[in-house]
């Protein structure tokens, strides 16, 4: 299966700041990634959905010009939340769909705005 | 459209005890279902899926879930409780497709601690 890291595994930033966030599928070539985030202590929320080389689909409710998606190769999509406030500190999580049911998942990204 | 309910936001067991996490679906067709663990400051971890095969599923670390039709179920259990066990669980249900880009929804997470 599809092995998934994310960079960075935690940051900081100040409000107003923008914040890039990279998923990598390592051995897997992934036409679709998808976006969560995890507010403390709740479940995951479906952010979008990005497919390479075309622009990604945003869940009802998500500010896609707040959070840009780019999905430039198989192998990479960056989120990067614009104007970053506290109220965008979260967990941030991707996955990867692999064939047939799997679903492989990042290991997160915290981000905590001050 | 499709949503799962976990029946339990926290869940205590003694070690050695048996785990049941409950978890209910809706979906207006077939769907694939899933259980998920989270431990601490870390991503999700696929426990066992549920991919319309067999109705009772083995995953890792000793878990499984029984998938029912009749009660719209797909609770998770465990024999016997380790210490190791303690985490977050969440249950998630997509449909039964393969284009590619289905919404895997979650449920609301039970976590699950363990008493020495």
């Amino acid at each position: 299966g599809a092995v998934v890291s994310q960079h960075p595994s935690w940051v900081i930033c100040k409000s107003g700041t923008s914040v890039k966030i990279e998923c990598r599928s390592l051995d897997f070539q992934a036409t679709t990634m998808f976006w969560y985030r995890q507010f403390p202590k709740q479940s995951l929320m479906l952010m979008a959905t990005s497919n390479e080389g075309s622009k990604a689909t945003y869940e009802q409710g998500v500010e896609k010009d707040k959070f840009l998606i780019n999905h430039a190769s198989l192998t990479l999509s960056t989120l990067t939340v614009t104007s970053a406030h506290p109220e965008d500190s979260s967990f941030y999580i991707c996955s990867v769909r692999t064939s047939g049911s799997r679903a492989n998942f990042g290991p997160g990204t915290r981000l905590t705005v001050t | 459209a499709q949503s799962v309910t976990q029946l339990g936001s926290h869940v205590s067991v003694s070690e050695g005890a048996l785990v049941l996490l409950r978890c209910n679906y809706s979906s207006s067709v077939p769907p694939y279902l899933f259980w998920y663990v989270q431990y601490p400051n870390q991503g999700l971890q696929l426990l066992l899926k549920y991919t319309s095969a067999a109705t009772l599923v083995k995953g890792i670390n000793g878990f499984e879930a029984e998938f029912k039709k009749s009660e719209t179920s797909f609770h998770l259990t465990k024999p016997s409780a380790h210490m190791s066990d303690a985490a977050e669980y969440f249950c998630a249900v997509r449909p039964l497709s393969n284009f590619g880009n289905e919404k895997l929804t979650f449920g609301t997470g039970t976590r699950l601690t363990i008493i020495p």
